[in-house]
């Protein structure tokens, strides 16, 4: 049982590039969200699924796409890097949105040149 | 502006000590997650609560949702608590985060 799976973890960009980060995760949950965190203010929702085929931004979801076309991966595409995208990403997973207990991956360290 | 905001930012304590970090938030929430950030970055989900008061070991969490209160004790402190404790709160339609309070506890 893997639980979330995110890949990679380190990455560096140019600023332009495009990239996807994967998240993938086996419990079967319907909820999956992605987060950034950067020095002094916190984790920030960037979008998140409640289901297979059905996204909704959070707080900070400029520049930033999503898709969930599976349970079990939900990736988040940077369309156009830049460095202001700087920062540690976080997927989370959990049976639902209202549940106990999200199971966070290891966290994606981004830098953007 | 802040919808959450955690105090303190940052805790040293003996170990054996009992330990209150506080959040309070200004948004009607549904729901108010307690995360734990180890030093090499991982996050684990402590508590979600809605009302009332929970209890996991050492760890104790309770809300008040008229006073948009919420404190997690940890008591009979170790080394092995140190870490970076975040609280968030679910509008429903959004998270919003604490900056977090550093805690580090001393042998």
């Amino acid at each position: 049982n893997a639980g979330v799976t995110q890949t990679p973890k380190f990455q560096v960009l140019k600023t332009g590039q495009s990239m996807t980060l994967q998240c993938a995760q086996d419990m079967n949950h319907e909820y999956m969200s992605w987060y950034r965190q950067d020095p002094g203010m916190g984790l920030r929702l960037i979008h998140y699924s409640v289901g297979a085929g059905i996204t909704d931004q959070g707080e900070v979801p400029n520049g930033y796409n999503v898709s969930r076309s599976t349970t079990e991966d939900f990736p988040l595409r940077l369309l156009s890097a830049a460095p202001s995208q700087t920062s540690v990403y976080f997927c989370a997973s959990s049976r639902t949105r209202r549940s106990y207990g999200y199971t966070f991956g290891s966290g994606t360290r981004l830098t953007v040149v | 502006k802040n919808e959450v905001e955690q105090s303190p930012q940052n805790l040293t304590a003996q170990e054996g000590e009992f330990i209150t970090i506080n959040c309070s938030y200004s948004v009607g929430i549904s729901a108010l997650h307690w995360l734990q950030q180890h030093p090499g970055g991982g996050i684990v989900s402590l508590f979600m609560l809605s009302s009332g008061k929970k209890k996991h070991g050492r760890l104790i969490a309770t809300i008040n949702i008229q006073e948009k209160h919420s404190s997690l004790h940890i008591t009979a402190s170790h080394p092995r608590d140190s870490a970076v404790y975040i609280c968030a709160v679910d509008t429903g339609n959004q998270f919003y985060f604490g900056t977090g309070t550093s805690l580090t506890v001393i042998p």
